[in-house]
């Protein structure tokens, strides 16, 4: 069954800094893998999207993700955070039958001055 | 104006009272799903549905119920809510054209069930 992990509910940096976070996916099929936004108060924003056409992908606002079969991670990154990078991230997977997306239990990123 | 529109966005009612949710969707896209987001669980699919005549449970179906009115709108009911319902509840919808199963979501609607 595919599943996502992510590691770490809260991530803290300070402005500037590498923002990193973590997924790692389980996956019976090649996986289509997301990462979506949350701002506070807000719906769900796609971030970016791997779809095997690339295993290094750019989304909005800086953020970039590299697909690693060999370690199952989809991890998310941002060379420099900035104040208005803080809000809740979720990593997801499509399932199996291709019906629906499963989330992990996403991380939330704080940003400090 | 919002693709995907949530009505009421917020709501508080008592124990045992029926609840419906709507979600209506501009975007011309076939597929709707409800979600259900608790602090530190992530989201949890409550129902999909395909089109009008196809839908189907999510992993946390339990004391919901649905209605696909149209293409367009999917509402989400409560038949007589109770606490644990207390949440965030999200409506996304996607192409059945597109592969990925990319999913654009509504603002979502903060339900109180006292």
């Amino acid at each position: 069954a595919q599943s996502v992990t992510q590691l770490g509910s809260h991530v803290s940096v300070s402005e500037g800094a590498l923002v990193l976070l973590r997924c790692n996916y389980s996956s019976s099929v090649p996986p289509y893998l997301f990462w979506y936004v949350q701002y506070p108060n807000q719906g769900l924003q796609l971030l970016l999207k791997y779809t095997s056409a690339a295993t290094l992908v750019k989304g909005i606002n800086g953020f970039e993700a590299e697909f690693k079969k060999s370690e199952t991670s989809f991890h998310l990154t941002k060379p420099s955070a900035h104040m208005s990078d803080a809000a809740e991230y979720f990593c997801a997977v499509i399932s199996q039958a291709g019906t629906a997306l499963i989330f992990g239990k996403g991380t939330t990123l704080s940003v400090s001055s | 104006d919002a693709d995907v529109t949530q009505t009421p966005r917020n709501r508080i009612t008592k124990t045992g009272k029926r609840i419906m949710l709507e979600c209506s969707q501009t975007k011309g896209h076939d597929r709707m799903y409800w979600y259900r987001q608790d602090p530190g669980l992530g989201l949890q699919l409550i129902y999909y549905s395909f089109d009008v005549k196809d839908i189907n449970k999510g992993e946390i179906s339990d004391g919901y119920s649905v209605s696909r009115q149209a293409q367009a709108k999917f509402s989400l009911s409560l038949e007589s809510a109770i606490p644990n319902q207390t949440a965030l509840y999200f409506c996304a919808t996607s192409d059945s054209g597109g592969p990925y199963n990319e999913q654009f979501f509504g603002p979502g609607t903060r339900l109180t069930v006292l």
